[in-house]
């Protein structure tokens, strides 16, 4: 079946502006992740979903940024009033069971935004 | 929280060369260890993971891991490298039960033919 997809793949916006990222899980899966990939860092952990409810948003860095999955599925990430260091690669994962490690997180391509 | 720390930034070598890629973590506690490979224009994949049992684990495509302990280190192995190996290597640490991946900042990898 088909894997992990996101959207759009690249992304350059303006200071300032609203961004919207969206995820496709792979079909079935109850939990999703996202992350972020700053330039020369490794993934930092930002939301995870349990079905629709996020119970743990701590890696959220502001305000600015918030999260919502609907009918189980597709989860879009929203990023406001964009600064520059909010460039990164957005990965989002999914896996079978929600909240459990022991279940493989299967990563999409990531959305590469870029603010100038 | 945990912290991840991957030796090299970049390695470079030949064909048939060994690879040895560092990994040390720091927490106390019980974790989980992965390594994930992400190769040009593909996605993140996970390579092998380690949650208990024996700490030589076995991965895809002839990679292996040691877990040691009483070095908080989960190193990455490979034997003879291929030019197919070039891509981005990261390991990862979850605390017992947790999901929430921690990740090291990756060392690229670099085969020549």
């Amino acid at each position: 079946g088909a894997g992990v997809s996101q959207s759009p793949s690249n992304k350059v916006t303006e200071k300032g502006k609203d961004v919207e990222l969206r995820c496709d899980p792979i079909s079935g899966h109850t939990a999703l992740y996202w992350y972020r990939q700053s330039l020369g860092q490794g993934l930092e952990f930002l939301i995870y979903f349990q079905g629709n409810s996020a119970p743990d948003k701590s890696g959220l860095p502001s305000d600015r940024f918030s999260a919502e999955r609907t009918g189980g599925s597709v989860s879009t990430l929203t990023i406001q009033r964009t600064q520059q260091e909010d460039s990164a690669v957005y990965l989002c994962a999914s896996s079978s069971r929600a909240g459990s490690i022991k279940d493989e997180q299967f990563f999409g391509p990531g959305t590469r935004l870029t603010v100038l | 929280a945990q912290s991840v720390s991957q030796h090299n930034h970049h390695v470079i070598l030949s064909e048939a060369a060994s690879l040895e890629l560092g990994c040390n973590y720091s927490y106390g506690g019980t974790v989980n260890l992965f390594w994930y490979v992400q190769y040009p224009g593909q996605h993140l994949q996970l390579l092998l993971k380690y949650f208990s049992g024996d700490p030589l684990v076995k991965g895809i495509k002839g990679f292996e891991a040691e877990f040691i302990k009483s070095k908080f280190s989960f190193n990455l192995r490979k034997p003879s490298v291929q030019w197919s190996d070039t891509a981005e290597y990261f390991c990862a640490v979850t605390s017992f039960n947790d999901y929430k991946l921690s990740f090291g900042a990756g060392t690229t990898v670099t085969v020549r033919a």
